[in-house]
């Protein structure tokens, strides 16, 4: 059975930055790309891009360059967000989730991991 | 961009009754070489992570009750809950995944009269 658990909520102030583990079990991280996914607090979900876990290769929507970077570790079947200059802006819940099939619907996803801006 | 707009924004619906979640895409998701439409239904429970509930339009994922049903093609699909449960209030969400950015539907809420 496919898991991905992400790190614990993290409180921030303006200006720093933030990374967000999200770690895979039960199957080879390489086979399935990670997708990212930003909830706003009592907001929907907005696609945020994903890595190709296979090549390493990142794809990031629109409104999602510059500051925020995903990469990868598969010695330790781990992606990570980062997220860099924080602002109140970038408070939200953020999850992994898993596409089915290599690259398609997402099948498995993270528990979510809370990042909270405020100084 | 694919613009995914469902519709309505929320509805209230009794218990056993039926519960109709609509999702239009601005352009087809549909892929003509292996005819399957890159449309996925997922529920959000309030402090609950979305959990896949149908996959290619219309095919449940495991483990999902047969009261939900997906259907439709091309650019208008359909989510239905045939005789809703307490269990079903939640958050639905469509999601295109036939180009980047795999954009998804606003959500619609759906809560018990």
């Amino acid at each position: 059975q496919a898991q991905l658990v992400q790190s614990g909520s993290e409180l921030k102030k303006p200006g720093a930055s933030v990374k967000v583990s999200c770690k895979a079990s039960g199957y080879n991280i390489v086979n399935n790309a990670i997708h990212w996914v930003r909830q706003a607090p009592g907001q929907g979900l907005e696609w945020m891009g994903w890595i190709n876990t296979n090549t390493g290769n990142p794809t990031y929507a629109q409104g999602f360059t510059g500051r925020f970077v995903f990469s990868l570790d598969t010695s330790v079947s781990t992606a990570y967000l980062q997220i860099s200059s924080l602002t109140a802006e970038d408070t939200a819940l953020y999850y992994c989730a898993r596409a089915a099939g290599g690259t398609y619907y997402l099948d498995y996803w993270g528990q979510g991991t809370l990042a909270t801006v405020s100084s | 961009d694919i613009v995914m707009t469902q519709s309505p924004d929320s509805l209230a619906v009794s218990l056993g009754e039926r519960a109709t979640i609509n999702c239009k895409s601005s352009q087809s998701v549909l892929y003509s070489s292996n005819n399957k439409n890159y449309l996925a239904w997922y529920q959000q429970k309030p402090g609950q992570p979305p959990k896949l509930l149908i996959y290619w339009a219309s095919t449940r994922a495991s483990g999902v009750p047969d009261r939900f049903s997906g259907s439709g093609s091309g650019t208008d699909f359909t989510l239905t809950i045939s005789s809703l449960q307490a269990e079903d209030v939640a958050v639905y969400y469509c999601h295109q995944h036939y180009s980047d950015p795999r954009t998804f539907g606003q959500g619609t809420k759906v809560e018990m009269k």
